[in-house]
């Protein structure tokens, strides 16, 4: 079975800079999916960003984006300019591709993210 | 567009009362379907997932159960609640082609006393 492992139980970071969040996966397939999902206070799950394993150029999305090592099965999220918004809990998730065999979306523990005015 | 509906939004239940939270996709068809359970400030566990009518996989032993009587329709219950089954449960849904991210239901909290 796959694991997800976000070593940062809790990060800080002040507003306007950058902060990188880790996430680290373990896994025998060579073709999957990685997700960073965003859960504010609310508690409704936002996908921030998804990379597909087979894709070696980072995914971007506005102030977000990825370091995806694929050989060291490392999964990093990097946001810029950080805003007081961005405080939440980050979510990493791994999924295998469809016809795998298996459907399961695995999350990591989480990292509580604080945005310091 | 594709739309998820998850019920109720909270609720109190008695322990060894019986549970029933419904989630319900719209736009879609042969989603893979999710529940996950959420402790306080802990991340999500997952507990059933489904990819067709009538196919549950279990991830882990517990007190729930979980059925899909229909294609875009998945429901969590349990016969008697325990304390420990307190939690936010959420219901997602994934599609079986092209890339698979989850969407996810408001969630409900569950609150057994």
């Amino acid at each position: 079975a796959q694991t997800v492992t976000q070593s940062q139980p809790e990060m800080s970071v002040q507003e306007a800079e950058t902060v990188t969040l880790s996430c680290t996966y373990d896994t025998s397939e060579s073709n999957y999916y990685l997700f960073w999902y965003k859960q504010p206070p609310s508690r409704q799950m936002i996908l921030v960003i998804r990379q597909e394993a087979y894709k070696q150029q980072n995914a971007t999305e506005n102030r977000f984006s990825v370091n995806f090592q694929k050989a060291a099965k490392s999964f990093s999220l990097k946001i810029s300019d950080s805003q007081l918004g961005d405080t939440a809990m980050y979510f990493c998730a791994f999924m295998n591709p469809p016809g795998a065999g298996s459907y399961q979306l695995t999350f990591g523990k989480g990292t509580k993210l604080s945005v310091i005015p | 567009s594709q739309t998820i509906h998850q019920w109720p939004a909270t609720l109190v239940q008695p322990v060894g009362s019986p549970l029933s939270l419904e989630c319900t996709v719209e736009g879609t068809s042969n989603p893979n379907l999710y529940w996950y359970r959420q402790a306080a400030g802990r991340g999500l566990q997952l507990l059933f997932y489904s990819v067709g009518i009538g196919q549950i996989s279990s991830e882990v032993p517990q007190n729930l159960s979980a059925s899909r009587p229909q294609d875009r329709q998945f429901i969590l219950s349990s016969k008697k609640l325990l304390l420990s089954d307190s939690g936010f449960y959420l219901c997602a849904w994934s599609a079986t082609w092209g890339l698979t991210e989850a969407f996810f239901g408001q969630g409900t909290r569950l609150t057994v006393v």
